[in-house]
């Protein structure tokens, strides 16, 4: 089985630019949750969606949006870039009752 | 002050040893608990789950759970050079598929040969 899957693995941009990252989750998986890893730092939960319906938004300016996909898939979108935006964006899916998150290996996103 | 504490380590221990990570919390509504591997490069991989006091043992790794204290802990036995990655604690309010998690920042573990 496939795992989950994002894309691109690593991306440059510039400051002001606006990029778009994207997640299929696992086969049969309807949560999607991102999440911002910061070098050195643990992850920080940016959106999680349920059956296409937000069901959670972390503590992140409104530069950041998300969507859900009738397949599941999921798509992050961060306007206005700031050099600060320069982090490892990971991809979680899971099952309705069962235990935990399954992570991509993420997008590296560089702002220059 | 963090929801999530967790010594960032790094830690190096020699290969067959017993590694011991430790986490605390502040938020004592928190009732899931998680360990997470992860390798250079690479996405966080789920190793332990647990959502009672006490412990839990898969193999070579046991997490113990102490609400009272509000402190979790993973121990690896038999350490291998294998388990040389980052290791982070995550918590939740809640358990099923709509529910966030709070991490701490990871310790960087070396296991040497």
């Amino acid at each position: 089985d496939a795992g989950v899957t994002q894309s691109p693995t690593h991306l440059i941009k510039t400051r002001g630019q606006q990029v778009t990252l994207r997640c299929s989750p696992i086969s049969g998986h309807k949560s999607v949750s991102w999440y911002q890893q910061v070098l050195g730092q643990g992850p920080q939960f940016i959106f999680q969606y349920y059956e296409k319906e937000e069901r959670g938004r972390g503590n992140f300016p409104d530069r950041f949006s998300a969507r859900q996909f009738p397949n599941y898939s999921s798509e992050l979108n961060v306007n206005a870039l700031l050099l600060g935006d320069s982090a490892l964006y990971l991809c979680a899916s899971s099952m309705v009752g069962r235990e935990g998150y399954t992570f991509g290996s993420g997008t590296r996103l560089t702002v220059v | 002050q963090k929801e999530v504490e967790q010594d960032p380590g790094p830690l190096s221990v020699p290969e067959g040893a017993i590694v011991s990570l430790n986490c605390t919390y502040s938020n004592s509504a928190f009732q899931y608990f998680m360990w997470y591997r992860q390798y250079s490069r690479k996405g966080p991989e789920l190793l332990m789950y647990t959502y009672s006091s006490g412990n839990k043992e898969d193999g070579r790794f046991t997490a113990q759970v102490d609400k009272s204290s509000k402190y979790i802990s993973l121990f690896i036995r038999d350490s291998q050079p294998s388990d040389s990655a980052t290791y982070l604690c995550a918590m939740s309010l809640y358990g099923g598929a709509t529910n966030k998690l709070i991490f701490g920042t990871g310790t960087l573990l070396a296991v040497q040969p």
